[in-house]
């Protein structure tokens, strides 16, 4: 089966530091991605991890713990228009082919 | 443009109508998924083609859905005698299988109303 969990709604502040975690437990695993969406928007891709550690981009940051079925975006130096859904997709390879699975998104609201 | 386009954006229709979304990835990607998504919610897997083989469908895709993939190129997705319940946003999204890293990329979406 495949199961993944994020929180369902953050908030924080401009300019502070966010970190949304998501656990994931699948019968085959390729790589974890972390997308943004925003309202009415299709999803946009932010991070990729397949071996285990921190991947930086920019503000953005992706840990991967593929032993504890963990992962986490890290949101610096946050921007009103950081706003919208994250949402953690695992590539499941459990039915012997790849595809994606997505978990509900954790909704960030920032505020001023 | 070169991403990954649907049509149409929007679509009204009456319980029991039929309806087919189509979708055009990008030129050189090989993988097309279909998703739905609800309000709230994450994408839902629906289907996947690699070229033009349909190679995974989820079982929430009933008899009443049917993909296609015809040359391995553009992808259509066909609901007859629509629900209430399939209005949804339907996600394509495309992607580059050579080995390695294959990220997705998303088309804009066909947001249906079932009414």
């Amino acid at each position: 089966g495949q199961n993944i969990d994020q929180p369902t709604e953050m908030t924080a502040t401009e300019g502070a530091i966010v970190q949304i975690n998501c656990t994931y437990q699948t019968s085959g695993f390729n790589g974890l991605f972390w997308y943004q969406q925003h309202a009415g928007e299709a999803p946009t891709f932010l991070s990729y991890n397949v071996l285990d550690g921190l991947e930086e981009k920019g503000r953005f940051s992706s840990f991967l713990s593929r032993s504890k079925g963990y992962s986490y975006l890290l949101l610096k130096e946050l921007q009103m228009k950081d706003s919208a859904s994250y949402l953690c997709a695992v590539r499941d390879t459990g039915t012997g082919f790849q595809k994606l699975v997505f978990g509900t998104g954790t909704r960030l609201l920032v505020s001023p | 443009d070169t991403g990954v386009s649907q049509n149409p954006r929007h679509k009204i229709t009456k319980r029991g109508q039929n309806v087919t979304f189509r979708c055009d990835p990008i030129s050189e990607h090989n993988r097309l998924y279909w998703y739905r998504q609800t309000l709230g919610q994450g994408p839902e897997f629906l289907t996947y083609f690699q070229n033009e083989a349909q190679l995974e469908k989820s079982r929430l895709l009933s008899d009443r859905f049917s993909a296609e993939r015809p040359k391995g190129s553009f992808s259509t997705l066909e609901i007859q005698r629509t629900e209430q319940g399939d209005s949804a946003m339907y996600l394509c999204a495309s992607s580059l299988v050579s080995g390695g890293f294959t990220e997705a990329f998303f088309g804009q979406g066909t947001r249906l109303t079932v009414v």
